[in-house]
């Protein structure tokens, strides 16, 4: 199984600034995914984190919101952009190979004041 | 929308089966189902996934009906650790892409 960790897994920030979030899986996975879950709310996939090009992102987010690099096969770096309350949320990252198990990490949690 | 419901939530007994059933009636040929617990402030923890037969792990049973447009998971002993959020996800139109509804509150009682 894959161990997934994030940085940091939690944060204060004040609205107009940046966060960028790390993503490391301690093995090489095929696949990475970043999710938000806001509060009381299920998750929603943000996008796939493509390694070597720009990642594929869902409706309703766009890249500029939120950046995301994935440069080799164990890592991965989603950043909220120009954050503003409504960003305050659980960011998680997810990986796996592929039709097998999909690992989540145990998420950020981020507050925007 | 979401392509899964369940129950918003379910007690159970410690010691008893745990049945939570999904529902997924348009899910599309290739879809996975796929099973994920958040137990409070954590991450979803992977339970068990399946395409078209019944799966058994260490941790839970799935049963997906020969239709494929419901599936129901089993924990076989419940434990109050059980106590968690349970999803019924499908991974969409790529692998891996996992659209998660509401979930079951899973309460487990002594």
């Amino acid at each position: 199984s894959a161990v997934i960790s994030q940085k940091p897994s939690r944060d204060i920030c004040q609205r107009g600034t940046s966060l960028t979030i790390q993503c490391q899986v301690d093995s090489q996975v095929t696949m990475m995914f970043w999710y938000r879950q806001q509060p009381g709310q299920s998750l929603t996939l943000i996008a796939t984190a493509n390694q070597g090009s720009e990642a594929t992102y869902e409706s309703g987010f766009v890249i500029d919101k939120f950046p995301i690099s994935r440069p080799n096969l164990t890592f991965s770096t989603l950043t909220v952009s120009n954050m503003s309350p409504e960003d305050s949320s659980i960011y998680l990252c997810s990986a796996g190979t592929g039709y097998e198990k999909l690992f989540f990490g145990s998420g950020t949690q981020l507050s925007v004041l | 929308d979401a392509k899964t419901t369940q129950p918003p939530s379910m007690d159970c007994a410690e010691g008893r089966a745990a049945n939570l059933p999904c529902n997924h009636s348009t899910i599309s040929g290739n879809e996975y189902v796929y099973w994920y617990r958040q137990i409070h402030s954590q991450g979803p923890q992977y339970i068990i996934h399946g395409l078209k037969n019944n799966e058994t792990n260490e941790m839970a049973s799935l049963i997906i009906t020969e239709d494929r447009k419901s599936s129901t998971l089993i924990l076989p002993h419940a434990t109050l650790r059980d106590t968690a959020v349970y999803y019924c996800t499908l991974d969409g139109d790529s692998w891996g892409k996992l659209q998660f509804g509401a979930g079951t509150q899973v309460v487990v009682t002594p």
